[in-house]
């Protein structure tokens, strides 16, 4: 049973409208991540959080921005969506500590048309 | 730059065959590594992980083997099975509290029944 939670799972949506992908968890975790996947290609880390009001940006430039205000949820809003932001995005947190792997969600599939 | 690459995009094998992921890095300060598991439209779900200070872990059907001085690791699955069938995701970190996962292009693993 996941432990952390993305809606919506699939999302179409014109061009120029705003969107906010939420995520949730319910283990506690400090450390909440957003990832950007497209077919074929590794995750790329776009956001990162470690903890309330903390937040990152990852490796890969993204035009999305991020909020925590609290612990267990952790959304991303795109201002004005674009066709090139067609991705899918998961969302992933873990425990505080080394070597602990990511818990991640089902992820949302964004088409932008 | 690519960190973690996973050189061979797919794999198929017959079921009840072994069936070998390989994965090579660049970077030296990786010292624990993960292999993930995804389905189309779902997250990655972890498989299993190894540190450093190791060179084998086993876990049921899955082993993961690490060499460090090749930084090369690889995932062998025996036997294979149909449900096996996936998409296979090397992750890497370089430890710490604040460590954040480097993830590879994946593999498709394709187990014919």
């Amino acid at each position: 049973e996941a432990d952390i939670y993305q809606t919506p799972r699939y999302l179409v949506i014109g061009t120029g409208k705003k969107i906010t992908l939420e995520c949730s968890q319910t283990m506690g975790h400090d450390k909440m991540y957003w990832y950007q996947q497209d077919p074929g290609m590794e995750l790329h880390l776009i956001h990162y959080s470690y903890g309330v009001n903390s937040t990152e940006k990852g490796d890969l430039s993204s035009e999305s921005t991020v909020s925590r205000i609290r612990t267990e949820h952790f959304p991303l809003t795109l201002e004005s969506a674009r066709p090139s932001h067609t991705s899918q995005y998961l969302c992933a947190s873990r425990e505080t500590g080394a070597n602990y792997g990511y818990t991640f969600g089902s992820g949302t599939r964004l088409t932008v048309v | 730059d690519q960190q973690v690459k996973q050189n061979s995009p797919s794999l198929s094998v017959q079921e009840g065959r072994i069936s070998i992921l390989n994965c090579d890095y660049t970077n030296s300060m990786f010292d624990y590594f993960l292999w993930y598991k995804k389905y189309p439209a779902e997250g990655p779900t972890f498989l299993i992980s190894i540190s450093s200070i190791k060179d084998k872990n086993e876990d049921g059907r899955f082993t993961v083997f690490l060499n460090k001085s090749a930084k090369h690791l690889s995932l062998h699955i025996v036997p294979s099975q149909p449900g096996d069938s996936a998409v296979y995701f090397c992750a890497a970190s370089d430890g710490g509290a604040n460590s954040k996962l480097t993830f590879g292009k994946g593999i498709t693993l394709s187990v014919r029944p």
